[in-house]
């Protein structure tokens, strides 16, 4: 089954620019979505289709998806941004949605 | 607005059934895809399953087939999961997922927490 990997911690100092990467074979032939989840919250849509973001989601938030990596970066960070970060996507060889593990983005 | 109320989360012991709905409103339930996703306590997402907007296609993650059953009444708005046989892995907080139109998720409800215990 395909597999997606995130690293599982990535930590920023507000104002500065957050990579979050999401590794998988060939993704960049997939749509890869992202989500954001705060504790004790249910997640919330910031990415889809690799770079579209939901209205009500800040330009801060972009994404790009090439080869075998795809990429969530946050820029000017501030500290509601804290939070853990989900990549996704459709795997039609199984018509499974598949998860990434998740990164907890840490603003120092 | 978009809204997604579970229910039906408790305490169950091994092997127990229990069966999970979700109130959809404030849009067409009958043209969207929906899923459930789950998330045992302090690990990441995982999804369980997914239900064509008619009903007639119907999709499980492999640690939950044969076991669980997603269904809808789109008359009432209504998505269900039964669950069957339940082990301990199966606690979690089960989200219900409205499916944005390609397999990503634009709504999500609270959650509803399952646990499976003796």
């Amino acid at each position: 089954s395909y597999v997606l990997t995130q690293p599982p911690s990535v930590s920023v100092a507000p104002g500065k620019t957050a990579g979050i990467t999401c590794g998988g074979n060939n993704i960049e032939t997939k749509s890869v979505h992202w989500y954001q989840q705060k504790p004790g919250q249910a997640p919330v849509l910031v990415i889809y289709y690799d770079s579209d973001r939901p209205s009500g989601i800040p330009e801060r938030f972009s994404g790009s998806n090439s080869g075998n990596t795809a990429t969530l970066t946050i820029s000017t960070v501030e500290a509601g941004d804290e939070a853990d970060y989900y990549c996704q996507v459709w795997d039609r060889s199984s018509d499974h949605v598949v998860f990434g593990g998740g990164t907890k983005l840490t603003v120092l | 607005e978009v809204q997604l109320v579970e229910s039906g989360g408790a305490l169950v012991q091994p092997g127990g059934s229990l069966r999970l709905s979700c109130a959809a409103s404030g849009f067409t339930f009958i043209s969207h895809w929906m899923h459930w996703v789950r998330q045992a306590p302090g690990k990441g997402l995982v999804w369980v399953s997914r239900i064509k907007s008619d009903g007639t296609i119907t999709n499980y993650a492999d640690s939950v087939k044969g076991r669980f059953t997603i269904s809808r009444d789109n008359a009432k708005n209504t998505l269900y999961l039964q669950m069957t046989s339940l082990r301990a892995e199966d606690t979690a907080v089960y989200f219900c997922v409205r499916d944005g139109g390609a397999d990503f998720f634009d709504n999500w409800g609270q959650g509803t927490l399952v646990t499976v215990s003796s």
